[in-house]
């Protein structure tokens, strides 16, 4: 049963810049898109981004020059790399694991504040 | 990239069924069979409990199931129970490796 964890500061400052973990356990990274997605308080989830083991990956256009998704996958984990933060970008950021038509195993998030 | 369209909040009582849809479009719900649904209690991470449309996962209660309609996909509890009360999310691939969600719809059982 694959598990994924994520770590990273819980205060950035705003215009700095955000950079997460997800560490995978119990499985492999050479199959499945590894994605972010993150939760603004009280708000609903919007996808962020995903990595394949290639190399590939791709963003939501309404972050994608700010957000850069990256992997060592011998180590099994992948990065979450978001510039320029604000307020706006405070939210519980989730990895998870899926593929085309599902995110099948999610970390259990990680709460990031934008504040001076 | 705009969001999915998914009611605010259903309710239920229990025992009865509901039905959630999200709504989309030709780019994404209509043009592929890769929508899934996730249920989120309050504090937790989101669980997966249909893909491909209308598949369920290993664990996920038979009571739950998806189907899919042109532009939009439907989300149906039967035989709700108290634990179902939740947030609801659906998702669809949106072509060129992207994604998108609906804005959740909070699940209230009477």
């Amino acid at each position: 049963q694959v598990q994924l964890q994520e770590s990273g500061p819980g205060l950035v400052k705003p215009s700095e810049s955000l950079s997460l973990i997800c560490t995978v356990s119990g499985g492999s990274m050479s199959s499945h898109y590894w994605s972010w997605i993150r939760q603004a308080p009280g708000k609903g989830l919007e996808w962020i981004g995903y990595f394949y083991h290639s190399g590939n990956t791709n963003y939501n256009p309404s972050l994608k020059s700010r957000v850069t998704l990256s992997a060592d996958t011998s180590k099994n984990q992948f990065f979450l790399k978001m510039h320029y933060m604000t307020a706006a970008d405070t939210a519980v950021y989730y990895c998870a694991r899926g593929w085309f038509g599902e995110l099948d195993s999610w970390g259990q998030g990680t709460l990031v504040t934008v504040s001076s | 990239q705009s969001g999915l369209t998914q009611p605010r909040s259903v309710s239920g009582s229990p025992g009865q069924s509901v039905t959630i849809s999200c709504t989309g479009t030709s780019n994404n719900v209509g043009a592929y069979s890769y929508v899934s649904w996730y249920q989120q209690y309050p504090g937790k991470a989101p669980k997966l409990m249909i893909y491909d449309v209308s598949k369920r996962p290993s664990g996920v209660p038979d009571r739950f199931s998806g189907s899919k309609s042109g532009n939009r996909a439907s989300l149906t509890i039967s035989g709700l129970q108290a634990e179902d009360e939740a947030d609801y999310y659906c998702c669809s691939y949106a072509g060129s490796y992207t994604w998108v969600f609906g804005g959740g719809t909070k699940l209230s059982v009477l």
